[in-house]
């Protein structure tokens, strides 16, 4: 079935740091691919997304990139504020109407000032 | 665009006690609608998702129910808690190409 997988947490960096979080999926057909932000004690926010090969998602200076070939969806941000600290998902959807967005597990990134 | 609207915020109930968390959805109209469970520092588990009014699916075996009684309404219910249903109730509604729109949350913790 269909499956996400992203690094393990927390990940702690300074302020102005290089932030990569790693996520991988397993999935027939073409999923569509997510990320979500929590802040703290909030619901999520859908941050970014791509639905098919290739396609670069991005928003706040977060980027990510559908690359089918390596089935992965890593996000990334140049230059992080301590206001990005919070947890993210990656997540990824099937291709029927029925079918659910599956969330990975979460990472939490605290960012130092 | 759509708002979720879930209430309480928080809440706090004994062993035992019934439980009715309420999600309404603006701004759309016919959406799918989801419950999801978040314990404390895990991920999310989803726990009912529903079509259309009265079609409610059940992901996990639980104490827990949904019910849909009007097409922006979804309820979370439990005659009796269990000190395990303690955790972040969160409602969601949208489509699965096009990402979800959550609600701000109910933690519910069971004493």
């Amino acid at each position: 079935g269909n499956s996400v997988t992203q690094m393990e947490g927390p990940v702690t960096l300074s302020e102005e740091a290089f932030l990569t979080i790693n996520c991988t999926y397993t999935a027939t057909g073409y999923p569509s691919l997510f990320w979500y932000v929590q802040y703290p004690g909030e619901g999520l926010q859908l941050l970014l997304k791509a639905t098919k090969a290739d396609d670069k998602g991005s928003n706040k200076g977060f980027e990510a990139t559908y690359r089918k070939e390596t089935t992965s969806f890593h996000l990334e941000k140049g230059s992080v504020q301590v206001s990005d600290s919070a947890v993210y998902f990656c997540a990824l959807s099937g291709y029927s109407s029925a079918s659910k967005i599956i969330f990975g597990s979460g990472t939490r990134l605290s960012i130092r000032p | 665009s759509q708002t979720i609207h879930q209430w309480p915020a928080t809440l706090v109930q004994p062993v035992g006690s019934p439980l009715s968390l309420e999600c309404t959805v603006e701004g759309t109209s016919n959406p799918n609608l989801y419950w999801y469970r978040q314990a404390a520092g895990r991920g999310l588990q989803l726990l009912f998702y529903s079509v259309g009014i009265g079609q409610i699916s059940s992901e996990v075996p639980q104490n827990l129910s949904a019910s849909r009684p009007q097409d922006r309404q979804f309820i979370l219910s439990s005659k009796k808690l269990l000190l395990s249903d303690s955790g972040f109730y969160l409602c969601a509604s949208g489509q699965v190409n096009y990402g979800y729109t959550f609600g701000s949350g109910t933690r519910l913790t069971v004493v």
